[in-house]
């Protein structure tokens, strides 16, 4: 089992609909979590930190956090042909060094 | 501006060569890190500083050394470069550990 999974993709979805990105993680003591975007050809872009269970909204943004579930999803409003990307989770463990990235979901929005 | 930048941002080189990649930040950040990133493999930490002088192991550490004598300055180099170790790599910087980490441009590599 991969420490942090996410669907490959790619997620389509027309403009103006809700894109819902989903990430799950196996250390249950994690307290830190990230969503990047990635353009391709480019670094990954932080969008939203998440630290406690519930919902953070920031913009068309909306991250939320199961703990207990460990389940970590990135809700995108309105979505925008200038939305589509890679967008990676990220999640750190309770101990230690490592901030653990997903492989990343292709997202694609059809104008 | 403040940030993170890497030079250079594309390098050719061939096997058995020494490479330095540089990372500088703006930011007095105390962590910095070196991931490479390829395809079906996703970000691999390499190896990763916690402050001036104090460094370790990531992931996939193997073939790469790294130095660290001042905070703003965290170059990567690989020994005696390889063909596996073409790659995309990236800098990244924080705070601290359970902070976000904010990533330079990149370095496209090829080792031929």
């Amino acid at each position: 089992q991969k420490e942090v999974e996410q669907n490959s993709g790619p997620l389509s979805v027309p403009e103006g609909a809700i894109a819902s990105l989903n990430c799950t993680y196996s250390d249950r003591g994690s307290q830190s979590f990230f969503w990047y975007r990635q353009y391709s050809g480019k670094s990954p872009e932080l969008i939203m930190s998440i630290y406690s269970n519930g919902d953070k909204e920031d913009g068309r943004f909306t991250a939320q956090l199961n703990k207990a579930s460990q389940y970590v999803s990135l809700l995108i409003r309105d979505s925008q042909p200038s939305d589509s990307a890679t967008y990676l989770c990220a999640v750190q463990r309770e101990y230690g060094n490592k901030l653990v990235f997903g492989a990343g979901t292709i997202l694609r929005v059809k104008s | 501006d403040a940030g993170i930048t890497q030079s250079p941002r594309y390098k050719i080189t061939e096997t058995g060569r020494q490479v330095t990649l540089m990372c500088h930040q703006t930011w007095s950040h105390s962590y910095m890190f070196w991931y490479r990133q390829d395809l079906g493999h996703g970000l691999r930490l390499i190896y990763y500083s916690a402050a001036a002088d104090i460094t370790d192991k990531g992931e996939v550490p193997d073939g790469y050394v790294v130095s660290r004598s001042k905070t703003e300055n965290f170059p990567l180099t690989l020994e005696s470069a390889t063909r596996s170790q073409t790659s995309v790599y990236f800098c990244a910087s924080s705070e601290s550990l359970y902070q976000p980490q904010h990533f330079g441009d990149g370095t496209r590599l090829s080792i031929l």
